[in-house]
């Protein structure tokens, strides 16, 4: 069975400063990583995935994040946090042989502070 | 392009009522997902149609929930009767068959369902 388990469920940085969301999987096959975000009143977005290949995945908005396999995470990161990132950040895994059903973590708040 | 679009966005029914979710995917979109959130805890994963076929319905609850989808396009999801651990926000989510590995689901807006 796979897990995502995401540390601190809400996050407080300054504009301009740096975000750094965490995120560690259990998945007993090769994982496919995604960060999802849901701004509000909206549905979710995806921000990024991670299927094979390079190990370091850019998205939208400025984001990325990095498989790291040694230590099961995939961190989300953003140099230079902006008013328009608060919202809340979902990290989840899927297996990908067919079903690409999704096992989410708990969601991480980020709180911009100006 | 209209995105995947999911009715009604509030519902808010007293305990032993039956609601009915709907949720129109993206047109051409044969994977169809529902997810469900209660409050503070993770989305879940309930259940898959590939068209009008159940792939995966391994996240439903109990036999209080039916979903269907007809004819392979809009889906429904009935509780019935409703319990007071039925409330949470439930997402429909869809993505195209057959595109390879981690393939994009687009998500609704999502139903907030409030059982009282």
């Amino acid at each position: 069975a796979q897990s995502v388990t995401q540390l601190g469920s809400h996050v407080s940085v300054s504009e301009g400063a740096l975000v750094l969301l965490r995120c560690n999987y259990s998945s007993s096959v090769p994982p496919y990583l995604f960060w999802y975000v849901q701004y509000p009143n909206q549905g979710l977005q995806l921000l990024l995935k991670y299927t094979t290949g390079a190990t370091l995945v850019k998205g939208i908005n400025g984001f990325e994040a990095e498989f790291k396999k040694s230590e099961t995470s995939f961190h989300l990161t953003k140099p230079s946090a902006h008013m328009s990132d608060a919202a809340e950040y979902f990290c989840a895994v899927s297996d990908g042989f067919g079903n690409e059903k999704l096992t989410f973590g708990t969601g991480t708040r980020l709180t911009i502070i100006p | 392009e209209a995105g995947v679009t999911q009715f009604p966005s509030h519902s808010v029914i007293e305990k032993g009522q039956t609601v009915t979710l709907r949720c129109d995917p993206i047109s051409g979109h044969d994977n169809l997902y529902w997810y469900r959130r209660v409050m503070g805890k993770e989305i879940k994963f309930l259940l898959h149609f590939v068209k009008e076929s159940k792939q995966d319905e391994s996240g439903m609850p109990n036999n209080r929930f039916l979903a269907e989808r007809t004819g392979g396009t809009y889906s429904t999801l009935k509780v019935q009767p409703a319990e007071l651990e039925d409330s949470g926000v439930y997402f429909c989510a869809s993505s195209l068959l057959g595109s390879g590995a981690g393939t994009e689901a687009f998500f609704g807006q999502g139903t907030r369902l409030t059982v009282v």
